[in-house]
């Protein structure tokens, strides 16, 4: 079955270094997207992702964010100035239309910012 | 300002017994909720989903059904089996005319299954 899968599962990361987190989405999905969730709280939406730019992003998506589809397959989440508040799992997500589809989620990456 | 409510942090349910998870939300351009389930250290797995123009969707044990009067779903699971033990989140989705939209998502209620 295909799935999306992500890398690295855990990245620990310095303040203010820059990380990158990937993203393989399934294949024949044209919509992407990434999510967070802070430990205890809710999976928030980031940024979703078609044609290659950005559909839509939500007010945590500042400019500190970006995202990429360097090629055909993988899909990159940058964090530039990482923060002590960037601690969480992130989670890669794909669909095949809109989000009036279901999303196909990796199984996350969490971020450990120190 | 949370759109999508899951007032229940936990449920506990007998095996064999009906399991009934309620979500609520605020947001009326909403038109599309789904359920996912989440083992820990793994991502969020769609489970079923509903559109606005209905009322009921099954697919198997799991039946969602809306109440948009009420602005309510709630996911049944019946016969409740020990592998449904895990967290599940609902989501909700609606058209802002920008293409594709971001779910929001509520908390989560943590569904453990008694034997």
């Amino acid at each position: 079955e295909p799935e999306v899968t992500q890398t690295p599962s855990h990245q620990v990361t310095q303040m203010g270094q820059e990380v990158i987190l990937r993203c393989v989405p399934i294949s024949n999905h044209l919509y992407f997207y990434w999510y967070r969730q802070i430990l205890g709280q809710k999976v928030e939406f980031l940024v979703s992702f078609y044609n290659n730019e950005i559909s839509e992003k939500s007010e945590i998506f500042d400019d500190q964010f970006s995202v990429e589809r360097p090629d055909g397959s993988n899909f990159t989440l940058k964090i530039r100035s990482t923060k002590l508040e960037d601690s969480a799992m992130y989670f890669c997500a794909s669909s095949e239309r809109t989000a009036y589809t279901e999303a196909f989620f990796g199984q996350g990456t969490r971020l450990t910012v120190v | 300002d949370q759109q999508v409510k899951q007032n229940s942090p936990s449920l506990s349910v007998q095996e064999g017994r009906i399991s009934i998870l309620n979500c609520d939300y605020t947001n009326s351009m909403f038109d599309y909720f789904l359920w996912y389930k989440k083992y820990p250290a793994e991502g969020p797995t769609f489970l079923i989903s509903i559109s606005s123009i209905k009322d009921k969707n099954e697919d198997g044990r799991f039946t969602v059904f809306l109440n948009k009067s009420a602005k309510h779903l709630s996911l049944h699971i019946v016969p409740s089996q020990p592998g449904d033990s895990a967290v599940y989140f609902c989501a909700a989705s609606g058209y802002s005319g920008g293409g594709a939209d971001g779910l929001t998502f509520g908390k989560g209620t943590h569904l453990i299954i008694q034997p």
